[in-house]
C-alpha cells in the first residue's frame, strides 16, 4: 500500500526552526513529486511548493519563498520541509503530498501541527 | 496567480439531496482541477482530477464537469459520511497550484 507518513507535532519559540519530515512507502519514491501544503487552524488549504526527488529541484509559491526549504533524501525515500525564522502565524498543520507537475494530489500524509509559541 | 472562488462557502442538506458546488477561475485552466474532501481532524481527500475523472475507489454519486472557468462537484445523494468541506485546486500551467476557500457541507 501507498503511505507516506510524518513526523509529529513540534512546538517551537518565534524565531526557532523546524524540519517536518515525510517518508513514503509503497511506491518509487523518485517517480513523484512531493507537495507540501498548509492549512492554518480553522482555515482553508494552501499550497507552498514541491520538490522533485529524482533530481532535487524545487519550486515555491511566493509567500512562502523566504522562509521554506524542501529537500529529500532518496535514500530513505524521505522528503523534508524546513520553515525558518517561525513567527506565531506559521502555526499551522503542514501536509505532504505526493502527485505530479500538474497533477492532482492523490496520496497525503495525515499531517504535522505546528505550534509556534513564546 | 489564477484565483479560485467557490460558492456556497457554506451548505445545509438532508441526507439524500442532490448537492452542487460551483469553482470558478480568474482565469481559463482547460480542465486541469481537482476536487478534495475533508473531514475535520483529517487530511484531504481526492475525489475528481482532470475536472471529470472520478479517483480510483470514490464512489460513483460524486461526479466533476466543467473546463475553462467554471467547474463543478456534484453529489448526487448526499449520505452521511459525505458531511465534510469540499476543495477545488487548479493545476494549470505553472505554480502556484492555488485551492479555492472550502464549502462546508452540513446536515440540515
Amino acid at each position: 500500500q501507498v503511505h507516506l507518513v510524518q513526523s509529529g507535532a513540534e512546538v517551537k519559540k518565534p524565531g526557532a526552526s523546524v524540519k517536518v519530515s515525510c517518508k513514503a512507502s509503497g511506491y518509487t519514491f523518485t517517480g513523484y513529486f512531493i507537495h507540501w501544503v498548509r492549512q492554518a487552524p480553522g482555515q482553508g488549504l494552501e499550497w507552498m511548493g514541491w520538490i522533485n526527488p529524482n533530481n532535487g529541484d524545487t519550486d515555491y509559491a511566493q509567500k512562502f519563498q523566504d522562509w521554506v526549504t524542501m529537500t529529500r533524501d532518496t535514500t530513505i525515500s524521505t522528503a523534508y520541509m524546513e520553515l525558518s525564522r517561525l513567527r506565531s502565524d506559521y502555526s499551522a498543520v503542514y501536509y505532504c503530498a505526493r502527485g505530479g507537475y500538474g497533477d492532482a494530489l492523490d496520496i497525503w500524509g495525515q499531517g504535522t501541527m505546528v505550534t509556534v509559541s513564546s | 496567480d489564477i484565483q479560485l472562488t467557490q460558492s456556497p462557502s457554506f451548505l445545509s442538506a438532508s441526507v439524500g439531496d442532490r448537492v452542487t458546488i460551483t469553482c470558478r477561475a480568474s482565469q481559463g485552466i482547460y480542465n486541469y482541477l481537482a476536487w478534495y474532501q475533508q473531514k475535520p481532524g483529517k487530511a484531504p481527500k481526492l475525489l475528481i482530477y482532470g475536472a471529470s475523472t472520478l479517483q480510483s475507489g470514490v464512489p460513483s454519486r460524486f461526479s466533476g464537469s466543467g473546463s475553462g472557468t467554471e467547474f463543478t462537484l456534484t453529489i448526487s445523494s448526499l449520505q452521511p459520511e459525505d458531511f465534510a468541506t469540499y476543495y477545488c485546486q487548479q493545476l494549470n500551467s505553472y505554480p502556484p497550484w492555488t485551492f479555492g476557500q472550502g464549502t462546508k457541507v452540513e446536515i440540515k
